[in-house]
């Protein structure tokens, strides 16, 4: 299985602050078909998990430019540009590249 | 709009089974296959695994293997996860999850608590 490694676990932020988490596979997660199955997910306390950025860095609809994802095979990051009071949560990041699909342990961001 | 409403809570007794749905509306069902993902209370996102719409082809989770099975119901676009033999360490949220881009659309969870 590929595992997630996602750094650091825990992000006290500023309001208007810049917050980067980190990801790192276990292997490379370049399909055979070329694309690179890497998503990132946030979920808000008491809500169901909210697709955020998927293939790296592709914005899912209706998600704020303030969000962005880079990286390649084994490492990746996302990018908050500045951090809002509403994207307090639990970042996740998963991969489904291959069989089980599988997701970091999460990064719980806060306001300092 | 894509709806995914599952569901609602469940509470069974240790060895006992669950089947929880997960109807969707707004797309096209046979379009793109269902993951299942469970929450454990505090913990972390879990996958357990997938299912085809199309044939009906599933891929489990090793931990899940010979507990779980994933179906799906093309006449009233609905996926189902049954899973047996409840473990007190099962009691969780269970997530249905339309498998495209991944995981774009979320149920809104059904919480399955398992206690004597």
């Amino acid at each position: 299985d590929i595992v997630m490694t996602q750094t650091p676990l825990s992000s006290p932020v500023t309001l208007g602050q810049p917050a980067s988490i980190s990801c790192r596979s276990s292997q490379s997660l370049v399909h055979s078909d070329g694309n690179t199955y890497l998503s990132w997910l946030q979920q808000r306390p008491g809500q169901p998990p909210r697709l955020l950025i998927y293939k790296i860095s592709n914005r899912f609809s209706g998600v704020p430019d303030r969000f962005s994802g880079s990286g390649a095979g084994t490492d990746f990051t996302l990018k908050i540009s500045r951090v809002e009071a509403e994207d307090v949560g639990v970042y996740y990041c998963m991969q489904s590249t291959q069989f089980p699909y599988t997701f970091g342990r999460g990064t719980k961001l806060e306001i300092k | 709009q894509v709806q995914l409403v599952q569901s609602g809570a469940e509470v069974k007794k240790p060895g006992a089974s669950v089947k929880v749905s997960c109807k969707a509306s707004g797309y096209t069902f046979t379009s793109h296959g269902f993951s299942w993902v469970r929450q454990a209370p505090g913990q972390g996102l879990e996958w357990m695994g997938w299912i085809s719409t199309y044939n009906g082809d599933t891929n489990y989770a090793q931990e899940f293997q010979g507990r779980v099975t994933m179906t799906t119901d093309t006449s009233t676009n609905t996926a189902y996860m049954e899973l047996r033999t409840l473990r007190s360490d099962d009691t969780a949220v269970y997530y249905c999850a339309r498998d495209v881009d991944p995981f774009a659309d979320w149920g809104q969870g059904t919480l399955v608590t398992v206690s004597s």
